[in-house]
């Protein structure tokens, strides 16, 4: 597809059970982020990937969350040992990124996680 | 990163000019202002970035004054379909562009 894509869109678990949510982005682009958006509130940055390295993973908020990108495309955001202060949609973006940069990001329509 | 204050919430009626005001007192020379939208239930939309002066696409008008310290978007003739969160964000537009949200303004347009 055109847009950020992201998979599942709804993911129900229970407290302790370990998490992936998926990322597509949109081809070519090379930045990725990730942000958690809770109820009310504004999205919160997560991490930053720049290609496959995690360029700032400063908003990830403890060693419970990880999240890769190997070949610089798709991305994975790992949460282990599920809370139900987790849930939350967890929203990915991308942009071009580097000297092609417009500050544009382009948002996918997230993965709602709901921890029971 | 230069931190926002905007209004929480605003009301408005179909066919009226919304104008929305942010505060970013200690904006950074090499910021950038941007605005997003975001419908419930979806991610945020890119609306307008801009950096001095005044900028105009098909969908709004972004407004900032010399001293860079607020901007104010301006929406002409909303509908209901505007009904939505706009947030502002500042932050510099290199190859590390990190946006951060605040809470955003929830404009709610009615009939």
């Amino acid at each position: 597809g055109a847009g950020v894509s992201q998979t599942p869109s709804n993911k129900v678990t229970e407290k302790g059970k370990y998490v992936e949510l998926r990322c597509d982005p949109i081809s070519g682009h090379t930045a990725l982020y990730w942000y958690r958006q809770s109820l009310g509130q504004g999205p919160e940055f997560l991490i930053y990937f720049q290609g496959t390295g995690a360029a700032d993973d400063s908003g990830l908020p403890n060693d419970r969350f990880f999240a890769v990108r190997p070949e610089g495309s798709v991305s994975t955001l790992k949460i282990q040992r599920t809370e139900r202060g987790d849930s939350a949609v967890y929203l990915c973006a991308s942009s071009q990124g580097g000297q092609g940069n417009t500050g544009e990001l382009f948002f996918g329509e997230g993965s709602r996680l709901t921890v029971l | 990163l230069a931190k926002t204050t905007q209004p929480i919430s605003m009301d408005s009626y179909e066919g009226q000019e919304v104008n929305i005001t942010c505060s970013h007192n200690n904006i950074a020379t090499n910021d950038y202002i941007t605005w997003y939208q975001q419908f419930p239930s979806q991610g945020p939309r890119f609306i307008i970035q801009g950096y001095k002066t005044k900028v105009t696409n098909e969908v709004a008008s972004l407004f900032i004054p010399a001293d860079r310290k607020s901007s104010t978007l301006s929406l002409p003739r909303v509908s209901l379909s505007d009904t939505a969160v706009y947030y502002c964000l500042v932050g510099a537009m290199d190859s590390s562009y990190k946006l951060i949200f605040g809470s955003g303004t929830r404009l709610l347009v009615r009939p």
